[in-house]
């Protein structure tokens, strides 16, 4: 059973340019996560999906940043015109439901965005 | 507002001796569930324990124990007969209902050194 898969894991961009980091959660699960990584800081939630559903957006940044999960494919955060304040670590997770109590929640290796 | 407290940045711990990594959290959901991740330097979110606040015995997963004291609001996790490859961040989280969705909020982390 193939883990949580997140790609590009490192990627470029330089200052005004598109950034798309993808993200393809465990087998079964619907419930998908993006937390962004400071260097030196903990996870920051940035935003809760389900298939074709954005249940919670409030870590999402207003302006630049965007995020789907289509019936098809992977997740997808998006962050237009990117600039040097949005390097950092981005984690994508996955859950199999969502119940009182809690379900672990499956952690992909990450994309370390660097905008030069 | 639901939160969680790792009150300390770093620690360190010499080879084979135990080491417990402070937790507090706070939440009006009576029912959640308590998370501990390490963070190696490569940079992958490891799960290592759960715990579930219904849950009337304390997790155990191998050399990993959670303290749970439900009225203290504390989650310590304890790692028995530390090795050298425990060196990382360690990072606590709560899953509970809170602002209309269930979220898992992370706290800032404790960065563990195991000394030879």
């Amino acid at each position: 059973n193939a883990g949580v898969m997140q790609n590009p894991r490192h990627l470029v961009r330089r200052r005004g340019q598109e950034a798309r980091l993808r993200c393809s959660p465990m087998k079964g699960h619907s419930h998908v996560y993006w937390y962004r990584q400071l260097p030196e800081e903990g996870l920051k939630f940035m935003v809760y999906l389900q298939k074709e559903n954005i249940i919670d957006e409030s870590g999402m940044p207003k302006e630049r940043f965007s995020a789907e999960f289509p019936k098809e494919g992977p997740s997808i955060l998006r962050i237009q015109q990117v600039v040097r304040g949005d390097s950092a670590a981005y984690f994508c997770a996955s859950s199999q439901i969502e119940t009182g109590g809690g379900h672990e929640q499956y952690f992909g290796p990450g994309t370390r965005l660097t905008v030069t | 507002a639901q939160k969680i407290t790792q009150t300390q940045p770093g620690m360190f711990v010499q080879e084979k001796e135990a080491v417990t990594l402070d937790c507090t959290y706070d939440t009006s959901d009576p029912s959640y569930g308590l998370f501990w991740y390490k963070q190696p330097s490569s940079g992958e979110m490891i799960f290592l324990i759960y715990q579930g606040s219904y849950d009337q015995q304390n997790a155990t997963e191998g050399r990993y124990s959670l303290n749970f004291q439900k009225a203290r609001k504390s989650a310590n996790l304890v790692i028995s007969a530390s090795q050298l490859g425990d060196s990382a961040m360690y990072f606590c989280a709560i899953h509970c209902y809170t602002s209309g969705t269930y979220k898992y909020i992370f706290g800032t982390g404790t960065r563990l050194k195991v000394l030879a």
